[in-house]
């Protein structure tokens, strides 16, 4: 199975500071179709994950611009330029493109 | 509006079976591949399953294989999840979501299963 490897697993982030999460996987996410099925999930105290990010950098509809996503084959990246305070949560990276589809052990987000 | 809402759950004893629904609506049920992933409590995220449009392909993860079953009815605009022999291990809340070729973009609140004495 592809392991997904986050850092750090806990972060406390000053309002308006940027943040990021880094998402490391144990071999390379580039599908034969020639798409990094890379996927950054929000989940929020008490609610299931949301989508925030698919193919690596595509973000969903009506997610905040200050979330991006980056990275390449195996090292992949989480980007919040300004925390504000609904951001609080765990984030989860999670690869699709081989089965069994694998999750990072997440990585909490709260404000300092 | 698209909605997915699971239902199914409850408290039930290791060696027995449950059987999980997820009733979708606002979008075209047969059109999307769907997945079944849970949490135990206090934990990460784990994928379960995934089927396809039709339910010709299934995938399990190899911590349920033989064990739990996906399937679907298009026609009900219902996903399911088959469990049988529950360990304790199998406490989670389990969620379903609508899938896509490598992601999973819209989830349901979830559904807790509890497998104890």
């Amino acid at each position: 199975d592809v392991v997904m490897t986050q850092s750090p697993l806990s972060l406390s982030v000053t309002l308006g500071q940027p943040a990021s999460i880094s998402c490391r996987s144990s071999q390379s996410l580039v599908y034969t179709d020639g798409n990094i099925y890379l996927n950054w999930l929000q989940q929020r105290p008490g609610q299931p994950p949301k989508r925030l990010i698919y193919k690596v950098s595509d973000r969903e509809s009506g997610v905040p611009d200050r979330f991006s996503g980056s990275g390449s084959a195996t090292d992949f990246t989480l980007h919040i330029s300004r925390v504000e305070a609904e951001d609080v949560g765990v984030y989860y990276c999670m690869q699709g493109t081989h089965w069994p589809w694998t999750f990072g052990q997440g990585t909490k987000v709260e404000i300092k | 509006q698209m909605q997915l809402v699971e239902s199914g759950g409850g408290l039930v004893k290791p060696g027995e079976s449950l059987r999980l629904s997820c009733a979708a609506s606002g979008f075209t049920f047969r059109g999307h591949f769907m997945s079944w992933i849970r949490q135990a409590p206090g934990k990460g995220l784990e994928w379960l399953a995934y089927i396809s449009f039709e339910g010709t392909l299934t995938y399990h993860a190899d911590s349920v294989k033989g064990r739990f079953t996906i399937s679907r009815d298009n026609g009900k605009n219902s996903l399911y999840l088959q469990m049988n022999s529950l360990r304790a291990e199998d406490t989670a809340v389990y969620y379903c979501a609508k899938a896509g070729t490598g992601w999973l973009d819209h989830w349901g609140q979830g559904v807790t299963v509890t497998v104890s004495s």
